[in-house]
């Protein structure tokens, strides 16, 4: 199947740093990926939608000005967090998509600290 | 907007036995309904998938799943659990048109024993 690999796998910032989550399609041209965040116990919050060439659909609540995403080609997407605060350690998980399924990346553990 | 509850947060199984996970979805158009298995700090693995095609899906790791429309349910099943298939097991549905945006159910941690 498609391999999507995200970057890095952890990750431990100070408050008030900012922290960039890449995602990259290996093997396929994904027009669309996917960030969610998973809090511990919990399931998978889809957080936006990346589109390449273009902005970014955010869910409801979620902050796009804390949370920017970036989609410059086929082939990655970045999220970038910013000012990161305590409550934003997560873990991240991004997803593209093929016609038919989404292909999902190993995931992100953030640490604010 | 669709969704998918998974009844039971936790589940436990005897090694050899069976294994039933149940997921109920909801979505005003024909869904796509989708398994996936996350082991700790790692993403997800497909575990199967329907997307209107045969209503009884087969998956990895001896993994099955049949999609009821009368009871709109999509339960996961495997005849005889192994230890390896302790894990969290989550239960998504997408519709077409979202461009395979997948809202996911809560997940169910599956437990066997020896």
């Amino acid at each position: 199947g498609a391999v999507v690999s995200q970057h890095p796998s952890r990750v431990i910032c100070k408050s008030g740093t900012s922290v960039k989550i890449e995602c990259r399609s290996l093997d396929f041209q994904a027009t669309t990926m996917f960030w969610y965040r998973q809090f511990p116990k919990k399931s998978l919050m889809l957080m936006a939608t990346s589109n390449e060439g273009s902005k970014a659909t955010y869910e409801q609540g979620v902050e796009k000005d804390k949370f920017l995403i970036n989609h410059a080609s086929l082939t990655l997407s970045t999220l970038t967090v910013t000012s990161a605060h305590p409550e934003d350690s997560s873990f991240y998980i991004c997803s593209a998509t093929t016609v038919i399924e989404a292909f999902f990346g190993q995931g992100t553990r953030l640490t604010v600290v | 907007a669709q969704s998918v509850t998974q009844l039971g947060s936790h589940v436990s199984v005897s090694e050899g036995a069976l294994v039933l996970l149940r997921c109920n979805y909801s979505s005003s158009v024909p869904p796509y309904l989708f398994w996936y298995v996350q082991y700790p700090n790692q993403g997800l693995q497909l575990l199967l998938k329907y997307t209107s095609a045969a209503t009884l899906v087969k998956g990895i790791n001896g993994f099955e799943a049949e999609f009821k429309k009368s009871e709109t349910s999509f339960h996961l099943t495997k005849p005889s659990a192994h230890m390896s298939d302790a894990a969290e097991y989550f239960c998504a549905v997408s519709e077409w048109n979202s461009g395979y945006a997948l809202n996911f159910g809560k997940g169910t941690s599956l437990l066997v024993t020896p």
